[in-house]
């Protein structure tokens, strides 16, 4: 099956810092989302991103599906950024199941 | 913005015990599906159900697991005899199918004790 790799694992911050997160797929992909699961362990959706650039506030987010990677920007980052950034996609042919990379932990620190 | 809905958030049971998992999906949503978190671990798929039927399943989602839509508005996960394994976020999820995106739930943390 489709593997997604994500890097760093680890990421420490210093309040205001901006920072770049990465996610390869093995395969061309139908969907790809990025998630933050915050402290309490809710996933939040972030972005909808199979292909292109989007931005909601201090965060983007790039795919660019014929080099199967994408990128989460975050820039001035915060406390709250705190917590773990799932990337997950669907494979074209069918499979409508999201498969998850491991994540990136993020501890933003004061 | 419309939201899934699961409950109960915490669920404390004894091993052995059967246990039932709740979701509102999104009214509109075609797809509905069920994800686990083990403490520390990354997502992973259990089921998809469309039109009132399983249309996939992954290997974890064994004889110990079923899913129903009982009635126009709910979606559950039934765990027959927990073992301290099954202990785990369960997520439920919905989409109104290709080329959109999935909305998740906050979330069941079950613990089998």
């Amino acid at each position: 099956g489709i593997q997604v790799e994500q890097s760093p694992p680890d990421l420490i911050l210093q309040e205001g810092a901006n920072s770049t997160l990465r996610c390869n797929f093995s395969d061309s992909v139908n969907n790809l989302q990025w998630f933050h699961q915050n402290p309490w362990g809710q996933l939040i959706n972030l972005f909808y991103i199979p292909s292109g650039t989007k931005q909601n506030g201090r965060l983007s987010a790039t795919t660019v599906a014929t080099e199967r990677y994408s990128l989460l920007y975050i820039s001035s980052s915060q406390t709250t950024d705190s917590g773990v950034y799932f990337c997950a996609v669907t494979t074209q042919g069918g499979s409508e199941k999201l498969v998850f990379g491991k994540g990136t932990k993020l501890t933003v620190n004061p | 913005e419309p939201e899934v809905t699961q409950t109960p958030s915490h669920q404390v049971t004894q091993m052995g015990q059967e246990v039932i998992l709740r979701c509102v999906p999104i009214s509109n949503h075609l797809y509905f599906y069920w994800y686990r978190q083990i403490l520390g671990q990354k997502v992973e798929f259990l089921v998809s159900f469309y039109n009132n039927e399983i249309s996939e399943k992954s290997e974890i989602f064994d004889d110990q697991f079923s899913v129903e839509r009982p009635d126009g508005s709910n979606f559950t996960l039934k765990i027959r005899s927990t073992k301290l394994e099954d202990s785990a976020m369960y997520f439920c999820a919905s989409s109104e199918g290709w080329p959109y995106g999935y909305t998740f739930g906050s979330g069941t943390r079950l613990t089998v004790v």
